[in-house]
């Protein structure tokens, strides 16, 4: 059973351009919403991340877009650059469940 | 430099032949866990540990054993290695009350081929 479905699988964006990254999850008890990005041959890394008292959280060009009653959220990047490119992760997890990541999003942003 | 420092990074192995994959962390974090990355698949947790000498089954766990002896190490152990875990095996850890809140750190990865 997959417990956060992500989509879309890639996504190319043009350079200056919004990328939109969505999950969705099905336990109604989680209430931590990490996103990780992950570099070609690192590890991923914290990027941001939500809790469900609030609908959204901005961090420069990020920001998490939370809707507890359809139990989705998403990452939106504006102003997309190269160095954007990068696979991301969301996840969910609560105090008694480790983090389930969703599948990843391959994101390439073009020139 | 806080860090999670995995070794080795790439491992070309046989069928059958036990192996470890270490895996360490300097940021005195309870939390450990180990993952595996298939192209399409996501990261997948295999084991998990909350503290030392506290192990727990993650999504994957078969075929793989880990340990927890010591708060800063927490090997991955293949005991008979075979083509289907050929992946891209990523430790993390992250402070103690496991997941909720904390943020995960993870290691640069090995990747693992089993022949």
């Amino acid at each position: 059973q997959q417990q956060v479905k992500q989509s879309p699988q890639s996504l190319i964006v043009q350079k200056g351009g919004i990328s939109i990254i969505n999950c969705a999850y099905e336990n109604t008890a989680f209430d931590y919403f990490p996103w990780y990005q992950q570099f070609p041959g690192k590890g991923p890394a914290l990027l941001i991340a939500i809790r469900p008292d609030v609908s959204e959280k901005k961090e420069g060009r990020f920001t998490i877009s939370f809707n507890k009653s359809a139990k989705q959220f998403s990452l939106h990047i504006m102003d997309s650059q190269p160095g954007d490119s990068a696979t991301y992760f969301c996840a969910a997890s609560n105090r008694n469940t480790p983090l389930v990541f969703g599948k990843g999003t391959r994101l390439s942003v073009i020139a | 430099e806080a860090q999670v420092t995995q070794n080795p990074r790439y491992l070309i192995t046989v069928t059958g032949k036990k192996l470890t994959v270490t895996c360490s962390q300097n940021m005195n974090h309870e939390y450990m866990s180990w993952y595996r990355q298939d192209p399409g698949l996501g990261l997948r947790q295999i084991y998990y540990s909350m503290n030392v000498e506290v192990t727990d089954k993650g999504d994957v766990p078969e075929g793989y054993k880990v340990s927890r002896k010591e708060k800063r190490n927490f090997p991955l152990i293949l005991e008979s290695p075979s083509p289907n875990q050929t992946s891209l095996y990523f430790c993390a850890s992250s402070l103690s009350e496991g997941e909720r809140g904390n943020e995960q750190f993870f290691g640069p990865g090995t990747r693992l081929t089993v022949l």
